[in-house]
This record gives C-alpha cells, structure tokens and sequence, in this order.
C-alpha cells in the first residue's frame, strides 16, 4: 500500500463546476496535510494546507481532512481553464521533517 | 520577497561523475529540504537541513549527501550518478524544522547520459 493514494485522473471538468479531489494515506500518525499544483514543467506550488479535522475555505478552494478515514480532499469551484494541472497531495510526517507526496492527479477544465 | 532559488536550471552529467546543486530558502526561512522528482510521479523526500545538520532522510543511498551553510542555503550532492538519477531536483524551504508549509524552488533538471 502506498503512503499517499491519489487518482491518477485525468480528471476532465467543464468550465464553472466543482473539480473534486481525493487522497487518502496509510500513516495515522500524519499531522499535516498539503495540497500543491504543479503546471506542467514547473514546480509546485501551495495552495492550502490543513491541520485538523473538518473544512478550510480559500477564496474558490476548500480542504477537507478526515483523519478517522485517513482521507483527505481538494474542492475547486468555479473551475476555470487556468486551474489544468496536476494537483499533488502530501503528508507531513514527523511534524514536517518528512513530507510524503502522492502521485498527483491530473485535472483538464474544458472551457 | 525574495522567493526559493536553485541553480543551476539544468544539468546534463555521464554516468559516473558527481553533482552539486544548490539552493537559497526563501527570506525568513532557515529549514531546506530536498526531493527529487521523477517524470510523471510525485516527488519524494531525500533530506532535510536545519541548523546546518541533516534532521530527517529519505529512503536515498549515501551517495545522495547535502549540506547547510550558516547563511541557511543549502547544496545536494550526488555521487557515480546512475542513470536512474535523472529527474527534477526540487528544493523547498520553511521556517522552524517541524513547522509550517514548504515553499518549492524552480527545480533543476538532472540529465545523466
């Protein structure tokens, strides 16, 4: 079983719906959670970080952390055609000192 | 506000031979950690630098060794690169080991022939 499971996608939504998400992870010892995007060629780039159970709202982003179900989700409304890219979740482990990524999964908004 | 900064952007090295890389943390930071990223996988965590000591590795062979300088930034050694070794090395940078978000550099792209 891998540390951190990701749908590899891709992922295809049309501009203005929810784009939705998911990552689970093996380590119930995790503390911290991460979403990045990483356009193509690039490097990533945060978007949101969680801590504790529940939802975290940022402008069109929310995070939701369910540490019982060791799952973790990224929710992107109003997607737009700018928001393709692939969508990386990491766990810290360790506080920190051991980030853990997932594959990644791949999103296409098509206008 | 000077963002995480790495050199060089990309390398092209024979198998056998060794590479430095380097990397600048983000103003206010003084954490360095370094992943390498291979092409259509997530990146994974090789170490990472705090108060110029190495607190945390990765699942990496010995041949993979860093270092932090007193002014926080930071090099990643490899040595008899494998052809394996190709990839994107990524640097990201934080404040307080064991404490808040990771900030990636620009990457550097690792070519062994």
């Amino acid at each position: 079983q891998k540390e951190v499971e990701q749908n590899s996608g891709p992922l295809s939504v049309p501009e203005g719906a929810i784009a939705s998400l998911n990552c689970t992870y093996s380590d119930r010892g995790s503390q911290s959670f991460f979403w990045y995007r990483q356009y193509s060629g690039k490097s990533p780039e945060l978007i949101m970080s969680i801590y504790s159970n529940g939802d975290k709202e940022d402008g069109r982003f929310t995070a939701q952390l369910n540490k019982a179900s060791q799952y973790v989700s990224l929710l992107i409304r109003d997607s737009q055609p700018s928001d393709s890219a692939t969508y990386l979740c990491a766990v810290g482990l360790y506080n920190n000192n051991d980030m853990r990524f997932g594959a990644g999964t791949r999103l296409t908004v098509k206008p | 506000d000077a963002g995480v900064t790495q050199s060089p952007t990309h390398l092209i090295k024979t198998r056998g031979q060794q590479v430095t890389l380097r990397c600048s943390p983000k103003s206010g930071h003084d954490t360095v950690s370094w992943y390498q990223q291979a092409l259509g996988q997530g990146p994974q965590f090789i170490f990472q630098y705090y108060e110029e000591e190495e607190r945390q590795r990765g699942n990496f062979p010995d041949r993979f060794s860093g270092h932090q300088f007193p002014n926080y930034s930071s090099e990643l050694n490899v040595n008899a690169l494998l052809l394996g070794d190709s990839a994107l090395y990524l640097c990201a940078s934080s404040y307080r080991a064991g404490q808040g978000e990771q900030y990636f550099g620009p990457g550097t792209r690792l070519t062994v022939t």
